[in-house]
């Protein structure tokens, strides 16, 4: 019920192509949607997040899509350039309480000039 | 606003031993979590710290301790190290409350030989 999935596992894209991150979770009580971005020999760092309560959120040329009924989100990157390679983490948690977060497995992002 | 801060960086310790690794929140936050990173496990949750007291603990055995100060500073401890527990140790902090947004630190580095 805490699993949160995460596909592909690796993705190449060509400068300038959109890469596209799917997520899929179980517990409906999650009610907070980040994406974190690694770099090799760094911690995580909060992309970009979103709340149930929308459909959608854009900052720049990133955006999540959110289908709270299909309980499945997405990370859209537009225009991909060589420095977004990284590797990108869904992940969910919940307001009040403890401060946790479930992380899905990750996806090696690859933007080829 | 300075970001978290992990100490060390990298440490090497020999199986058996114990460590103590450091996690210095952002300024004002209350919550400290810590995550274990490996290639095959992922991102995984250990405890969470509030107000000096550890709301939630993850699936891990009780080599595994934390504990933190009036200051929000945290400690994490592994007592009896084992090759597994090489690992990269994450530290998120987070304001606490309804603000689940958490902000992780660049990692220790722990290899154990």
């Amino acid at each position: 019920q805490q699993q949160v999935k995460q596909s592909p596992q690796s993705l190449i894209v060509q400068k300038g192509g959109i890469s596209i991150i799917n997520c899929a979770y179980e517990n409906t009580a999650f009610d907070y949607f980040p994406w974190y971005q690694q770099f090799p020999g760094k911690g995580p760092a909060l992309l970009i997040a979103i709340r149930p309560d929308v459909s959608e959120k854009k900052e720049g040329r990133f955006t999540i899509s959110f289908n709270k009924s299909a309980k499945q989100f997405s990370l859209h990157i537009m225009d991909s350039q060589p420095g977004d390679s990284a590797t990108y983490f869904c992940a969910a948690s919940k307001s009040g309480g403890y401060q946790k977060v479930t992380f899905g497995t990750g996806t090696k992002l690859q933007v080829i000039p | 606003k300075a970001g978290v801060t992990q100490t060390p960086r990298y440490l090497i310790k020999t199986r058996g031993q114990q460590v103590t690794l450091s996690c210095s929140p952002i300024s004002g936050h209350r919550s400290v979590s810590w995550y274990q990173q490996t290639p095959g496990q992922g991102l995984q949750f250990l405890f969470e710290y509030f107000s000096e007291t550890q709301r939630n603990k993850g699936n891990f055995p009780g080599r595994f301790s934390g504990r933190q100060f009036s200051n929000s500073r945290s400690e994490m401890n592994v007592s009896t190290l084992e090759l597994g527990d090489s690992a990269l140790y994450l530290c998120a902090s987070s304001p606490g409350g309804d603000n689940t947004e958490a902000f992780f630190g660049q990692g220790t580095r722990l290899t154990v030989v």
